[in-house]
């Protein structure tokens, strides 16, 4: 069981440039996250999935987009890089009862100059 | 609104002696409370969670959390320090509806640093 895994570790955009955040999960868990943390601030909730199709808007949606064909994959993509999207990004699932504990993803550090 | 509040940014002690790591929240309703560890350059790790029923509940690596509904908080806790558990941890809530006000609610993290 690989878990909660993401690509790319490490990434430096320029301005006004586009990627995706590659996520996949082998626990066959119907709910996934992404979160962002930056410093001091905790990890907030970009967007989520409640299963395969379905997807809807966390706290900070602003600038991504994702999309969950599958249950195992939940890519985020950025269209338009900002500097303000510098920041560690966190991926992860869980069963989906609200009790349930979440699992993380080794996260992906993104810089935009 | 949630939220969840960490006092401290940072707790220190020494090997051996007792730590606590506090955490106070603001949700309506019988919240779902969660610790997690982040080790350096690592994701984050469940540590352990209240859902209902006993107010002191028991984690990985030896930790505790007691939850005290009247003070609305979730403190961490451990009898014994080691060096190992120095890293970042968090506090996080639930509020057991569905739907985006279900979401987990983070709290900003303290950074725990255990000195041999």
């Amino acid at each position: 069981n690989a878990g909660v895994t993401q690509t790319p570790k490490f990434r430096i955009l320029k301005i006004g440039q586009s990627m995706t955040l590659q996520c996949t999960q082998d626990m066959n868990h119907n709910y996934m996250y992404w979160y962002r943390q930056d410093p001091g601030m905790g990890l907030k909730l970009i967007y989520y999935s409640v299963g395969a199709g379905i997807t809807d808007k966390g706290e900070v949606p602003n600038g991504y987009n994702v999309s969950r064909s599958t249950t195992e994959d939940f890519p985020l993509r950025l269209e338009l890089a900002a500097p303000s999207q510098t920041s560690v990004y966190f991926c992860a699932s869980s069963v989906g009862a609200p009790y349930n504990e979440q699992f993380f993803g080794p996260g992906t550090r993104l810089t935009v100059l | 609104a949630q939220s969840v509040a960490q006092p401290e940014d940072q707790v220190n002690v020494a090997e051996g002696n007792p730590l606590t790591v506090k955490c106070t929240y603001s949700v309506s309703g019988n919240p779902y409370l969660f610790w997690y560890v982040q080790y350096p350059n690592r994701g984050l790790q469940f540590l352990l969670k209240y859902i209902t029923g006993d107010n002191l509940v028991k984690g990985s690596y030896g930790f505790e959390a007691e939850f005290n509904k009247s003070q609305t908080s979730f403190h961490l806790k451990k009898p014994s320090a080691l060096v190992s558990d120095s890293a970042l941890y968090f506090c996080a809530v639930r509020n057991p509806r569905g739907g985006s006000q279900g979401n987990l609610i983070f709290g900003k993290g303290t950074k725990l640093s255990v000195k041999p």
